[in-house]
């Protein structure tokens, strides 16, 4: 079945490491995203890509980073610039013209 | 980016209630979405809405795409424990790749 994979589930990182979250897709679809969500609040869009090799920044890019190399992948790296970097990150696909499809989310803790 | 107004915030209803909960949007869109997001998981869609004017069922949940474009509302009938989730509104536009933009989201309490 096709759909959208996100790992790992759940990851803890140390103050000062960067960490990359990644999101594999086989639904053949051209545009990937990446979502932040803090408690208790909406998505709010840090990333995405319409096409392999291409990415633009959403509204909370700052202290992320992402690469395009393939289109079943869109990994985030959240680095050390990133000042609160615990929150739920969620990655979605879309077909154009039609809605998202949405990854099960990578829970990001520091400790 | 745009964010829709979604409202209410949050809900407390008794099992076997009816539900409803709605969107609006400065924004004219050409498509709106409602998806429901379980605790720890990602969003789910749940109803996709093409034409203004056009109120569709998918079981329990009913939803309208309002006369104007800018707002949408989505009922549950009937509710049941496992409806408790969040449930998001999302309006698209089909030209864009940053197209979809969503709300903020109704956070659904059912007491059994």
């Amino acid at each position: 079945d096709g759909g959208i994979t996100q790992s790992p589930k759940y990851l803890f990182r140390k103050e000062g490491q960067n960490v990359t979250l990644s999101c594999e897709q086989n639904l053949n679809h051209d545009a990937m995203y990446w979502y932040r969500q803090d408690p208790g609040q909406g998505l709010r869009l840090i990333y995405y890509s319409q096409i392999v090799n291409d990415f633009q920044k959403g509204d909370i890019a700052e202290g992320y980073s992402v690469s395009r190399e393939k289109k079943e992948s869109f990994p985030l790296t959240v680095t050390s610039a990133q000042k609160n970097p615990t929150a739920f990150y969620l990655c979605a696909s879309r077909k154009q013209g039609y809605g998202y499809t949405f990854g099960s989310g990578t829970r990001l803790t520091v400790v | 980016g745009q964010q829709l107004n979604q409202s209410p915030q949050s809900m407390f209803i008794q099992e076997g209630e009816d539900v409803s909960m709605n969107c609006t949007s400065s924004s004219i869109f050409n498509t709106w979405l409602w998806y429901k997001q379980d605790p720890g998981e990602g969003p789910v869609l749940l109803i996709a809405l093409y034409k203004a004017g056009e109120l569709t069922s998918n079981g329990r949940l009913t939803a309208q795409f309002g006369i104007t474009r800018k707002d949408s509302f989505l009922n549950i009938s009937a509710s049941i424990p496992s409806d408790v989730g969040i449930y998001f509104c999302a309006g698209l536009n089909p030209t864009g790749a940053n197209n979809l933009f969503f709300g903020t989201g109704t956070r659904l309490t059912v007491i059994p």
